[in-house]
Formats: C-alpha cells, sequence, structure tokens
C-alpha cells in the first residue's frame, strides 16, 4: 500500500525566509511518481511539480526547489524568500506507473507574514 | 483554454437526501477522477473514468457512483447523505498516458 506522510502539520515563517517542507513516501513500485500541489484559501489544487522514481536529479523552478532521494524516500520542497502569496496548504502525492490516482499526505499549512 | 470547471459551488443537503456534482474536463483530457476533501485532511480518491467506465475506486461505499459522457464530462452521485460526507468534492483532469492531474475549484458539501 501506498503512503505519503508529511509530519509538519503547520509552518509560520516571516517574508523572506527560506522555508522547507518535508514529504516521505512509502511504496512497493519501482516506478512512480511523486507530485507537490498547492491549495490556497480559494480551494483549487494547483499542480506544481511531477517527478519519476527514476530521475532524481534535483529540481529549481525560481523561487522553488525540490530534493528527491529516493535512499530515505523523502521529496522535499523549499521556498526560498518566500513570500506572504505563498501562504497555502502544500500536498506532496504519490501515483504507481500505469495508474494517475493520487495518494496524498494530509497537507502542510505555511503561513506567511509580511 | 478553460481548465477544469465543476457545478456546483456550493451546496447544502439533508441527511438521507441524494446529490449530484457535475466536472467538465480540461481541453484534450479524457481521464476524470473524483477526490473528497475533508476539513484538515488530504483529498481522498473516490474513483476515476475513463471512456465512460470506471477504472480504478478508493475506499467508498456503494452510495458513491459516477457517470462518464461522451464528451467526457463527469458526474458524481452520493445517495442517502450523512453528515460525514460534508466535505470539498473536488474533480481531477488528466490524459490517460500522462500523470498530471488538473483539478477544479471543488464543491462544498455541506450535510445537515
Amino acid at each position: 500500500a501506498q503512503k505519503v506522510t508529511q509530519a509538519q502539520t503547520e509552518i509560520s515563517v516571516v517574508e523572506k525566509e527560506d522555508v522547507t517542507l518535508d514529504c516521505v513516501y512509502e511504496t512497493r513500485d519501482t516506478t512512480y511518481y511523486l507530485f507537490w500541489y498547492k491549495q490556497p484559501p480559494s480551494g483549487e489544487l494547483v499542480f506544481l511539480i511531477r517527478r519519476n522514481s527514476f530521475d532524481e536529479q534535483n529540481e529549481i523552478s525560481g523561487r522553488y526547489s525540490w530534493n528527491f532521494q529516493k535512499s530515505t524516500s523523502s521529496f522535499n520542497f523549499t521556498i526560498t524568500a518566500s513570500q506572504v502569496v505563498d501562504s497555502a496548504v502544500y500536498f506532496c502525492a504519490l501515483s504507481e506507473a500505469g495508474y494517475s490516482t493520487l495518494t496524498f499526505g494530509k497537507g502542510t499549512m505555511l503561513l506567511v507574514s509580511p | 483554454d478553460a481548465g477544469v470547471t465543476q457545478s456546483p459551488t456550493h451546496l447544502i443537503k439533508t441527511r438521507g437526501q441524494q446529490v449530484t456534482l457535475r466536472c467538465s474536463p480540461k481541453s484534450g483530457h479524457d481521464t476524470v477522477s473524483w477526490y473528497q476533501q475533508a476539513l484538515g485532511q488530504g483529498p481522498q480518491f473516490i474513483f476515476q473514468y475513463y471512456e465512460e467506465e470506471e477504472r480504478q475506486r478508493g475506499n467508498f461505499p456503494d452510495r458513491f457512483s459516477g457517470h462518464q459522457f461522451p464528451n467526457y464530462s463527469s458526474e458524481l452521485n452520493v445517495n442517502a447523505l450523512l453528515l460525514g460526507d460534508s466535505a470539498l468534492y473536488l474533480c481531477a483532469s488528466s490524459s490517460l498516458q500522462r500523470y498530471e492531474q488538473y483539478f477544479g475549484p471543488g464543491t462544498r458539501l455541506t450535510v445537515t
């Protein structure tokens, strides 16, 4: 069975601080996909990134970066120089190869204050 | 390019009633999945439709049923509503060949 754990329930930072959101996953599959989604107060889940299990290269997109480590089954998300607009709930998710259905973690609420 | 749309936005029902939620997928997508998100939790997978057939189902009772139409739009039906069915219901669309799912704004269902 698949499982995604986001141990941090809520994180509060001040604007311009860097923040890392942790994600640990469990799966028996050798091929799988990992995702991060952002859910602002409006409720709509916004896709941020997809990573497949064969690609451990770290990725950077603007102020966002992702660190995928198979050895520790982790897929962590870092926001550099956080902004108030980054305040949202962030979800890490996992899907098996051949199926696009997602198993989500419980989410981490990020509060960025000015 | 229209994204995923859902209707209605909000809905209030009484225990025992039935409800139908609707979803139109993003242009070019042929697969629709439904998720239930209780307050403070991550979304839970209900089922997925492809080519008008239920392709996968999560751990939800038969009171939850769905349908996909030839234009790929989808409905989620819930019968005999319980208080515990109160949640945000999210629809996501994708192409079967790709794994990114794009979500709609959700329908907030309140059962009283």
